[in-house]
């Protein structure tokens, strides 16, 4: 892989669903995985950053884990509430510099 | 505690004009980045810079762009001679420290529109 890409692209659920997202990421050289939510007009919010093989964080209903070796992680929202719909960004840094390399996101789009 | 400020957040500019975006980071904050997201497109790492210093230029454009960020002040993202290709909404995020595993904090944008 070598590029950072996110799907689906975009998804729509029920209130109370839950429901999961992809990134897959460049494992050679691999130093770190942001995620962020990105509403509309807004500043995309940090959400994690993991670095470790293995990581699981979690803030809320929000959960995210990481796998390092095979180039990927899950994002994933327990009970979808409207208020999550947003665009979730993730994007990683290599060993060679400081910038982050975004995905397109997945906008989720939650239904009351 | 402010987040990152950027202003303006809408510019319109016609051709061979000059855009001159400010990036005021978070208090505390000495890492600032540039991205800019193109209509249909991701964000895209431009450039990083410490006070004074540019550290990584390696996404910015050969010619026509430039950036700053002094001792005292915004950090300013000026292009020359906007083209419309130009047009894109511009982002600016700071960091307490280097490497890119520390959180990017990022301002709410600068949409720039070249007519």
């Amino acid at each position: 892989i070598l590029n950072v890409e996110q799907s689906p692209q975009s998804l729509h659920v029920q209130e109370g669903d839950s429901t999961n997202f992809t990134c897959s990421f460049p494992s050679s050289n691999f130093y770190a995985l942001h995620w962020y939510r990105w509403e509309t007009a807004k500043s995309p919010e940090a959400l994690f950053v993991m670095t470790l093989n293995g990581d699981e964080k979690k803030k809320g209903r929000i959960s995210a884990t990481l796998n390092t070796k095979e180039g990927y992680s899950y994002l994933y929202i327990k009970g979808s509430q409207p208020e999550d719909s947003a665009t979730y960004l993730c994007a990683s840094s290599n060993n060679a510099g400081n910038m982050l390399t975004f995905g397109g996101g997945t906008r989720l789009m939650v239904k009351p | 505690n402010a987040g990152v400020m950027q202003n303006p957040r809408h510019l319109v500019r016609r051709r061979g004009q000059e855009a001159r975006l400010r990036c005021s980071p978070m208090k505390g904050h000495s890492h600032v980045y540039w991205y800019r997201q193109l209509p249909e497109e991701g964000l895209k790492f431009m450039v990083y810079l410490q006070k004074e210093n540019i550290i990584d230029e390696s996404g910015m454009p050969k010619e026509r762009f430039s950036a700053e960020f002094p001792k005292e002040g915004p950090s300013i993202l000026r292009i020359q001679q906007v083209v419309r290709g130009d047009s894109a909404a511009y982002f600016c995020a700071s960091s307490r420290r280097d490497r890119a595993a520390g959180e990017q904090y990022f301002g709410p944008g600068t949409r720039l529109t070249v007519t």
